[in-house]
This record gives structure tokens, sequence and C-alpha cells, in this order.
């Protein structure tokens, strides 16, 4: 069985651009979240969809926002990239919501780094 | 507000040592689940296992361990006769169902496990 598969692994962006990645789900996974990893924040919740609707959405500005396909795949989009959004984006997947009894499958990330 | 705190930044030991990492969290609320990732240089979080609130068995798996207890809002993590290849970060987390995954998980800010041949 696969598991998560996030691409690209390694993207270098100038600040302003934008950026999408993308995240394929284990099969039969129906839930998609999203995470922010940084040396000085740690681990943070960006957002979850399940079912092509976000369901939850951290505390992160409106230029970070994704969407979910039919097949559940997932990207993550992010507008006017500042030097902070440099960080591993680390995509999770579950067969249920968070909010259920489920456990959540990473991808090994992208590295994004912003010049 | 839910909280995960791993205060051992960085553990190293020698080989075949047993090494312990705690987790303490906060939350409100009575029924929560508790995770605990592994990190390896590669960056993918490999899952490990869960525990739900009502579930204060300790649960064993080969050379790892795990002791749930409520009173004292642990979760802590034993690896018995250490490898090498158990160097990584680990994490710990916490989920509370209550909110509607609100918060997603909320990871503790991991423990560097370095494990000396």
């Amino acid at each position: 069985k696969a598991g998560v598969t996030q691409t690209p692994r390694y993207l270098i962006k100038t600040r302003g651009q934008q950026v999408t990645l993308s995240c394929s789900p284990i099969s039969g996974h129906r839930s998609v979240s999203w995470y922010q990893q940084t040396p000085g924040q740690g681990l943070q919740f960006l957002f979850e969809y399940f079912s092509e609707t976000q369901r939850n959405k951290g505390n992160f500005p409106g230029r970070f926002s994704g969407r979910q396909f039919s097949n559940s795949r997932s990207e993550m989009n992010v507008s006017t990239l500042e030097l902070g959004d440099s960080a591993l984006y680390l995509c999770a997947s579950s067969l249920e919501t968070l909010s259920a009894n489920t456990e959540a499958f990473f991808g090994q990330g992208t590295r994004l780094t912003v010049v | 507000a839910q909280k995960v705190t791993q205060a051992q930044t960085e553990i190293s030991v020698v080989e075949k040592e047993d090494v312990t990492l705690d987790c303490v969290y906060e939350t409100r609320d009575t029924t929560y689940y508790l995770f605990w990732y592994k990190q390896p240089p590669s960056g993918e979080l490999v899952f490990l296992i869960r525990r739900n609130s009502f579930d204060e068995q300790n649960e064993i798996s080969g050379r790892y361990s795990w002791n749930f207890q409520k009173s004292t809002s642990s979760f802590n993590f034993t690896i018995t006769a250490s490898q090498v290849v158990d160097s990584a970060v680990y994490f710990c987390a916490l989920s509370d169902p209550s909110r509607g995954g609100a918060d997603g998980l909320t990871f503790g800010k991991g423990t560097h496990l370095i494990i000396q041949p």
C-alpha cells in the first residue's frame, strides 16, 4: 500500500512569488491535513480537508490556502511568499477527520526555501 | 487551550542503554488522543502509537513501551536496549476531538535522541 506522497520534495522561490504544493494521501483516506514545521515554532497545524471541504484552519494568514479534489489529493498554495515562509511543509493523511479516533500518516514533506 | 510539553530538548546515550522520553500534556477535555511520532533525518513523521484517554493500559511493542498516566497528564515513551537506528527526533502530540479537530494535532517541540555506537 503506497504511503503519503508529497511533491515536490524541494523548492526554492523568491519573495513575492507564489507556490503550490501537492499531497496524494493513502488510498481510501479522505482527510488530508497540512502542517508547517520550522525550527522556531515547531510543528503547526495549517488546515484540514475532508471530502473536498475545508473543515478546520489553523492560525495562519489568508496567504495560505488549499483545496482537495474528488480523488482526495490536496494542494496547498502560498501567495506573496515571505522569507518566514521557509519551512518543511508536511501533509498528513487519515481515514476519517481529525475529530474522530483516527491515525494520521505523514508524507516526507516539501522543503520550501524563500530567498 | 491544549498544550504538549517535551522538556527534554536533546538526549544522548550509548547504544544498548534504555532511554525514556517525557511528554506532559494539558487539555480541558475528558476525551482526547495522544500520539508519538518519530522523525528521522529524511523528514517524514513516522507514526508510532495512538492512545485514547480512556485506555490507561501501558503498551509494549518490541523494544518500545509507553506509560500513560492520567493522574500526572503524562505519556512517556521508553526505548529498551537502544540502537543507533533509533536516533531521530521524537514528537508527542495531542488531538482533542471535542472541538471537531479545530486544532489539528498539537505537537510538542520534540526530543532529539542521539544514540552513540
